[in-house]
């Protein structure tokens, strides 16, 4: 069964950086996720799609303070210079078969 | 610009029925899925089901197979989300996505729409 497994909290001081991470479950390390930013209050946005191989794609306007990687079932993503708009919950996400959207747990970020 | 805008909040009663939209503009609606997503409150998101408004491809989620019926209509660039009896444990605010064919990003959000049922 597809999974994604995501840690329910993270925090760091302001200007630090913060590194969260995505699991996917067993047989699955191959597939690609994206990143989704809920700032409080708001609806999902969009940061990147993260592939396999670590490369990764970001939504218009993301700035290159959020950033991708990857180490065989793990994604990961980075905010680096943290500013408190970050604040929010991050949601990892996959597609199963036939089209079957996968959200993993979301993990809130606490900017101390 | 892209963008996917949802109908307003809806307070209803048990046993009522509903039906919630998204309209996108800016871009071919024909060309991509529209996903629903549910977030019950306080909690996180859950993936409902997909319609690919060009030939109305339906997929629905396991868990909302039968509970809520997915539809398009692509004169108007307009995706919807029915119910025919709402249950109080259908509160919830319901997010619209856009999702790429090939790439397969859910790139573009609806702003959602707070359905709350009580009676």
């Amino acid at each position: 069964q597809l999974v994604l497994t995501q840690s329910p909290s993270a925090s760091a001081s302001l200007g630090a950086s913060v590194k969260l991470t995505c699991t996917l479950s067993s047989g699955h390390s191959s597939y690609a996720i994206a990143w989704h930013q809920q700032q409080p209050e708001k609806g999902p946005r969009y940061l990147m799609k993260l592939n396999s191989d670590g490369s990764h794609s970001k939504g218009d306007g993301i700035p290159d303070r959020f950033s991708g990687s990857s180490s065989g079932a793990e994604r990961y993503l980075t905010i680096s210079s943290l500013q408190s708009e970050d604040e929010a919950d991050y949601y990892c996400q996959t597609w199963g078969t036939g089209i079957q959207g996968v959200f993993g747990t979301g993990t809130k970020v606490t900017v101390l | 610009e892209v963008q996917l805008v949802q109908s307003g909040a809806e307070v209803k009663k048990p046993g009522e029925s509903l039906k919630i939209s998204c309209k996108g503009s800016g871009y071919s609606f024909t060309s991509y899925w529209i996903g629903w997503v549910r977030q019950m409150p306080g909690k996180g998101l859950e993936w409902m089901g997909i319609i690919y408004p060009g030939d109305s491809d339906t997929r629905y989620s396991p868990s909302f197979q039968g509970q809520v019926t997915i539809s398009a209509d692509k004169s108007i660039s307009t995706a919807y989300l029915q119910w025919s009896s709402l249950k109080a444990s259908d509160t919830a605010m319901y997010y619209c996505a856009r999702r790429e064919v090939v790439a397969a990003r859910l790139d573009i959000w609806g702003q959602g729409t707070m359905v709350t049922v009580s009676s």
